[in-house]
């Protein structure tokens, strides 16, 4: 398998863009996470889907966050309009179950400027 | 809800050395407890983990200890080298919620 698959692996964007960040979970992993990772906050939960529903968007920092997940194998973490306070590595996980570790991908590094 | 502890915040070692990171939980129901390793511009790395049934794993040069009773749990690198050089989390999940991350650990092992 190729693992957590994400795109594009770095970003820059002016402010006020709308950013778009793609992820391909491993096949048969019924969970997907978004996290975001800075210096000052650590690993932050953005949002999580099981069986492609949305379960928790606590995380989701704003209505500028939209996250979905049109099927099994495709989701989309969607920032609009973008600001530089938005900068950081955004990291997609999957998972076959909550009683079992995550496969992170390799991340996306968002530079809003 | 759970909440993760992680200490130190940094720690560095000589190769060879051992070295010991400490993990503190509070929900009594975590039942599993996953360790990952992140090594710079790559994503976490599941390395190891433990569920409540056992006190201890051990894989090559890294184990896992779990002390229920205590709610704590430590990750034991042995002989280390610096390709273990990186940054380590803890995390807790009662199976029915999502993990929860401690805040990370930076590793450095000097040669």
């Amino acid at each position: 398998d190729a693992g957590v698959i994400q795109s594009p692996r770095h970003e820059v964007t002016e402010m006020g863009q709308e950013v778009t960040l793609r992820c391909k979970p491993i096949s048969g992993h019924d969970y997907l996470f978004w996290y975001r990772q800075t210096m000052m906050r650590g690993l932050e939960l953005l949002i999580y889907f099981n069986n492609n529903v949305p379960i928790d968007d606590s995380g989701m920092p704003e209505d500028r966050f939209s996250a979905k997940m049109p099927n099994a194998s495709f989701s989309t973490l969607k920032i609009q309009p973008s600001e530089p306070r938005d900068s950081a590595v955004y990291f997609c996980a999957s998972s076959p179950g909550q009683r079992y570790g995550y496969t992170f991908g390799s991340g996306t590094r968002l530079t809003v400027v | 809800g759970e909440n993760v502890e992680q200490h130190p915040s940094t720690l560095s070692v000589q190769e060879g050395d051992s070295a010991v990171i400490k993990c503190t939980y509070s929900d009594s129901a975590s039942n599993y407890f996953p360790w990952y390793k992140q090594e710079l511009g790559k994503g976490p790395q599941l390395i190891i983990d433990i569920r409540s049934n056992v006190g201890e794993k051990k894989d090559q040069r890294i184990a896992v200890t779990l002390n229920k009773t205590a709610k704590h749990f430590s990750l034991h690198i042995t002989e280390t080298q610096p390709e273990d050089s990186a940054v380590y989390f803890c995390a807790a999940s009662n199976g029915f919620q999502k993990l929860v991350f401690g805040t990370g650990t930076r590793l450095l092992v000097s040669p």
